[in-house]
């Protein structure tokens, strides 16, 4: 079974609107972290926001929030008022606590529309 | 700034050499992946280290890949003898991880092998 699942393949948002990038997972591990990353055309892999299974709220970081349910296991990405240089491919990632390893999903690749 | 640092960025060889992509992890972190990236497969990790030592290597193919951490400043993937769907981006991650804690992965800029 895939561990952590996109999919969205491709969005698209207009400028100044916000979008949402779904993202679920799937675990037995009681404990474990969820986070973003942000992959623009250069290639580089950036890190955007976390948040850890035992946290009550949600987490935030600027524009970038995660919304969490942990009972349905999605931790999808909002980004709010959309930017042009938001246009890049994100990943979703897991690490189990207990195997420490991080999983990836396939990725959504986000258009922002002028 | 501290930064993940790989080595080749790029590397355009024939089939059948040799290829050697070197990592330089950021100081202080214990935890070293590596990961490959193509458009079929998405992000695969290939191996990690804790403190140096390997902890998974399964995604690997053993027949041809390799990885070692010599030391705490270096991570080293090899593969012998490269074929062409080795092509992809490689990727090396760092990160400070416990059993109690979970920090971010650091990623470098990616290595970009095309094996012709």
């Amino acid at each position: 079974a895939q561990k952590i699942t996109q999919t969205q393949p491709g969005m698209f948002v207009q400028e100044k609107e916000a979008v949402t990038l779904d993202c679920t997972y799937d675990t037995s591990d009681p404990s474990y972290g969820l986070f973003w990353y942000k992959q623009p055309s250069s290639g580089e892999m950036i890190f955007l926001i976390y948040q850890g299974s035992y946290d009550q709220q949600n987490a935030t970081e600027g524009r970038y929030s995660l919304n969490f349910q942990k009972a349905r296991k999605s931790a999808n990405l909002v980004i709010s008022a959309s930017q042009l240089g938001d246009s890049a491919m994100y990943f979703c990632a897991m690490r189990e606590d207990n195997f420490n390893k991080f999983y990836f999903g396939s990725g959504t690749k986000l258009n922002v529309k002028p | 700034d501290a930064r993940v640092t790989q080595t080749p960025r790029h590397k355009v060889t024939e089939m059948g050499q040799e290829v050697t992509m070197r990592c330089q992890p950021i100081l202080g972190h214990n935890t070293v992946f590596w990961y490959r990236q193509t458009m079929m497969q998405g992000l695969e990790l290939l191996a990690y280290f804790r403190n140096r030592a390997p902890l998974d290597d399964s995604g690997m193919p053993k027949d041809r890949f390799s990885a070692e951490m010599p030391d705490a400043t270096l991570a080293t993937l090899k593969i012998q003898p490269s074929e062409p769907r080795d092509s992809a981006v490689y990727f090396c991650a760092s990160g400070f991880l416990t059993d109690s804690y979970t920090g971010e992965l650091f990623f470098g800029e990616g290595s970009r092998l095309t094996v012709l």
